[in-house]
């Protein structure tokens, strides 16, 4: 059973900013946050992952409150090529075993 | 990222044959490699953890000895469908932790294999 939610899809069109919200309120003490990119036809791509606060790399920028129950990836002025499946998944990444299961996902259309 | 690499990256077979899925680390180790399974318009399924000089643990629903998994050295996972039906034809996705700076892993996934039983 997915550890996450997130809504089904969302619209944005060229240029915006696009905040997508995964709520965990079951997160244990030791999960990580990570979100995955997957196009059709090929494997997951990782975006971001953080722990707590806030988390920025070139593409994106994580959002996660203090309470860590939910968490807000954000892409910042999208373009067409953000078309894709984004999924939020949480884990216990100090254990190389450990399972991600994932969800069903947001499907991010972008439109001209 | 790291690299993990799939062979091959789509195959065609009639069905009553086995095909064999190749998942490689390249320029990491993984002593633990996953298998994931992922039909049209779906999100990925869990199918098995593969573990490095051990048995690998499946998942509730998917049949061992059908889906075959070895895990023969730190950089490679194979998966083989045994006895292919069209109902196995599906998207077969790899993907292996890398431990990051401070320990914590990060999953990198491989670019997946198209199966298509005739």
């Amino acid at each position: 059973l997915a550890k996450t939610t997130q809504p089904i899809s969302m619209d944005s069109y060229e240029g915006q900013e696009v905040n997508i919200t995964c709520s965990h309120n079951n997160i244990a003490t030791n999960d990580y946050i990570t979100w995955y990119q997957q196009f059709p036809s090929q494997g997951p791509r990782f975006i971001i992952q953080g722990y707590k606060t806030k988390v920025t790399n070139e593409v994106a920028s994580l959002f996660i409150p203090a309470d860590r129950k939910s968490s807000t990836l954000s892409l910042p002025r999208v373009s067409l090529s953000d078309t894709a499946v984004y999924y939020c998944l949480v884990g216990d990444l100090m254990d190389s075993s450990y399972k991600l299961i994932f969800g069903s996902g947001t499907r991010l259309l972008v439109r001209p | 990222g790291a690299v993990v690499s799939q062979h091959p990256s789509w195959v065609i077979c009639k069905s009553g044959t086995s095909v064999k899925i190749e998942c490689r680390s390249l320029d990491f180790q993984a002593t633990t490699m996953f298998w994931y399974r992922q039909f049209p318009k779906q999100s990925l399924m869990l199918m098995a953890t593969s573990n490095e000089g051990s048995k690998a643990t499946y998942e509730q629903g998917v049949e061992k000895d059908k889906f075959l998994i070895n895990h023969a050295s730190l950089t490679l996972s194979t998966l083989t469908v045994t006895s292919a039906h069209p109902e196995d034809s599906s998207f077969y996705i790899c993907s292996a932790p890398q431990i990051a700076g401070g320990a914590v892993d990060t999953q990198y996934f491989g670019p997946g294999t198209r199966l298509t039983v005739l």
